[in-house]
């Protein structure tokens, strides 16, 4: 059984360019889940998300972040014209929903902002 | 409005000795709790979890902690370090909401656990 998938790994981008990250939900689980972690910090929440509908995005930059997790395919964390603040390991989880499951962490994408 | 401390951003132990990994929490309402370690370059991995009952939780790895409400306390613990426990730790917390989804964790600033040959 496949884990949390994201992808890229690693990616690079020049200041203003922008950054699409894919986040493939555990087989059954429908609640997926960002989270950005920076040097030397814990990770941070961004925004949890149900198919086609964001639940909570308290925790999103009010400018330049978006994400979606649409009816079919992967949860796209979307960063328009990136600045070097945003270089960071941004970590997708998924859980299946239901009351008092855990949820489970991908192995990150780590974008670098030159 | 929930927050996590963890002591110690560094803690260096001897081959077979004691790990203790502290973590405080403040919450409104009862907790749950979690601890995550991280291997570089990689994801976290649950080690292990409190949500109610018995309050000394065992975990993967020979790791243990225990919940205590009247010190808001979670204090992870190993008694014999081995050097593939050379990681990072998470001590996180999350309120239940979201009809019961425990997605929206608040994590404390990590411990880097060191061990000695």
């Amino acid at each position: 059984n496949a884990g949390v998938m994201q992808n890229p790994r690693h990616l690079v981008r020049r200041r203003g360019q922008e950054a699409r990250l894919r986040c493939s939900p555990m087989k059954g689980h429908s609640h997926v889940y960002w989270y950005r972690q920076l040097p030397e910090e814990g990770l941070k929440f961004m925004v949890y998300l149900q198919k086609e509908n964001i639940i909570d995005e308290s925790g999103m930059p009010k400018e330049r972040f978006s994400a979606e997790f649409p009816k079919e395919g992967p949860s796209i964390l979307r960063i328009q014209q990136v600045v070097r603040g945003d270089s960071a390991a941004y970590f997708c989880a998924s859980s299946p929903g239901a009351s008092g499951n855990t949820i489970y962490f991908g192995e990150g994408s780590w974008l670098t902002v030159v | 409005a929930q927050s996590v401390t963890q002591l110690g951003s560094h803690v260096s132990v001897s081959e077979g000795a004691l790990v203790l990994l502290r973590c405080n929490y403040s919450s409104s309402v009862p907790p749950y709790l979690f601890w995550y370690v991280q291997y570089p370059n990689q994801g976290l991995q649950l080690l292990l979890k409190y949500t109610t009952g018995a309050t000394l939780v065992k975990g993967i790895n020979g790791f243990e902690a225990e919940f205590k409400k009247s010190e808001t306390s979670f204090h992870l613990t190993k008694p014999s370090a081995h050097m593939s426990d050379a990681a990072e730790y998470f001590c996180a917390v999350s309120e239940v909401n979201y009809g019961g989804s425990q997605g929206n964790l608040i994590f404390g600033k990590g411990t880097k656990l060191s061990v000695k040959p």
